[in-house]
Formats: C-alpha cells, sequence, structure tokens
C-alpha cells in the first residue's frame, strides 16, 4: 500500500463550486504539506502543519483553506473555485530523523476548473 | 520570494550517455532533495543530501551538495530509455521549515 495517498486523482469542477481534496499518510510523520504544480513551474507551497493543532500558510494560500484532522489526515479545500486554480494538487508528508529532513509525495491530484 | 535556479530546462540524449544538471541559489541551504517525476504521477526521492560536499549514490545516479551550500548537482550515469522524465531539486534553507523547489530538467532518452 502507498504510503501518502490522495483522492481524488482527478476531478472536474465548474467555477464557483465548493471542492475537496483528501490526503492520507501511513508514515506516521507529524509534518504535512500541500502544493500546487503548474506545467513549466517549480512546486509551490499552499499550506503545512507540523501538527494537528498547527497550520501555517505558505506561498500562495489564497483561495485555499486546510483542516489537519489527524496525525494522518490533511485536507484541502478551494471554497469557490476558479479557472487559474486548475493544476496538479500534491500532498506531502516529512520526517526530521538524525541526518534532516526528507519529503516524501503523494501521487497527486489533477484538478480541472472550468 | 526564495528560487531555485534549475539547468538545463531539458535535454535530449541518446542512450548509453551521462547526463549532469544543477541547482543554484543565492542563499545557503542545509538541506538537497532530487526528485524525479513521471507524467501523472506524484515526485519519487531519489537522493537526499545534508552536509556540504557530501557525495552520495543511488545506483547510477551521483548527488552532490556544493560546497558553498548554494548548489547541487545530479549525475546519471550511462542513461536508459526509462530514465526519461522531469528531474527537480528541492532545498531547505537553515532554520527555515520548508522546502523550495527548482522548476525541473525534461529528460528525453532515444533509445
Amino acid at each position: 500500500d502507498a504510503d501518502v495517498t490522495q483522492t481524488p486523482r482527478n476531478r472536474i469542477t465548474k467555477t464557483g463550486k465548493r471542492i475537496m481534496l483528501e490526503c492520507s499518510q501511513t508514515k506516521g510523520h507529524d509534518r504535512m504539506y500541500w502544493y500546487r504544480q503548474d506545467p513549466g513551474l517549480g512546486l509551490q507551497l499552499i499550506y503545512y502543519s507540523f501538527d494537528v493543532k498547527d497550520i501555517n500558510k505558505g506561498e500562495i494560500s489564497d483561495g485555499y483553506s486546510v483542516s489537519r484532522q489527524a496525525q494522518a489526515k490533511f485536507s484541502l479545500s478551494l471554497e469557490s473555485a476558479i479557472p487559474n486554480q486548475t493544476a496538479l494538487y500534491f500532498c506531502a508528508t516529512s520526517d526530521s530523523g538524525p541526518s534532516g529532513e526528507t519529503q516524501y509525495f503523494g501521487p497527486g491530484t489533477r484538478l480541472l476548473v472550468l | 520570494g526564495q528560487q531555485l535556479n534549475q539547468s538545463p530546462q531539458s535535454m535530449f540524449i541518446q542512450e548509453g550517455e551521462d547526463v549532469s544538471m544543477n541547482c543554484t541559489s543565492s542563499s545557503i541551504f542545509n538541506t538537497w532533495l532530487w526528485y524525479k517525476q513521471d507524467p501523472g504521477e506524484g515526485p519519487v526521492l531519489l537522493i537526499a543530501l545534508y552536509k556540504a560536499g557530501e557525495l552520495t549514490s543511488n545506483g547510477r545516479l551521483t548527488a552532490q551538495f556544493g560546497i558553498t551550500r548554494k548548489d547541487s548537482f545530479l549525475n546519471i550515469s550511462a542513461s536508459i530509455p526509462s530514465d526519461v522524465g522531469i528531474y527537480f531539486c528541492a532545498g531547505r534553507l537553515y532554520n527555515f521549515n520548508k522546502f523550495y523547489f527548482g522548476s525541473g530538467t525534461k529528460l528525453n532518452v532515444k533509445p
């Protein structure tokens, strides 16, 4: 089984709709992240959470919200989707071992906003 | 915001050739990670580097943490068709809790 799972894998929605993307992990990591990827660009950080009670905005948080329901679950919501939110969305988790921090990614959700 | 400059943007090589790509920054990083991403999939971690000067291999892949801490290199030896994909770097600033990502190097390998 995959360590980091995302649902749905693909989603088509209309402008103005509210949608939620979900992420679950079995790695036991405290830190979880949501990123957005656009063609030709690097990953951009939307939100991150270092534990259940900790939520932090990333570089591009406007138009998005998150919920950390449990250590293993971190969901991303688009309250009112708009076409320029069409992108690939990735969830990631990280551990901070004795050597340093490493991030592990989920398979991604491809979102199309019409 | 912080930027990582990754080059080249794309490469077209013959099977069997060696490949080299790099990432540079104006800031000092304490971690460099290298990933490979296949179309429609999530990035997969290839190599993690945590110390300046560190040289780490993973099969035919070798990556180095630059001495200045502002750059990192990834080399692929004897490329094969399954090496095709997008490779990108990620760096973590010292005392910052976020990673910054390069825009990727798209590798094409001709059989």
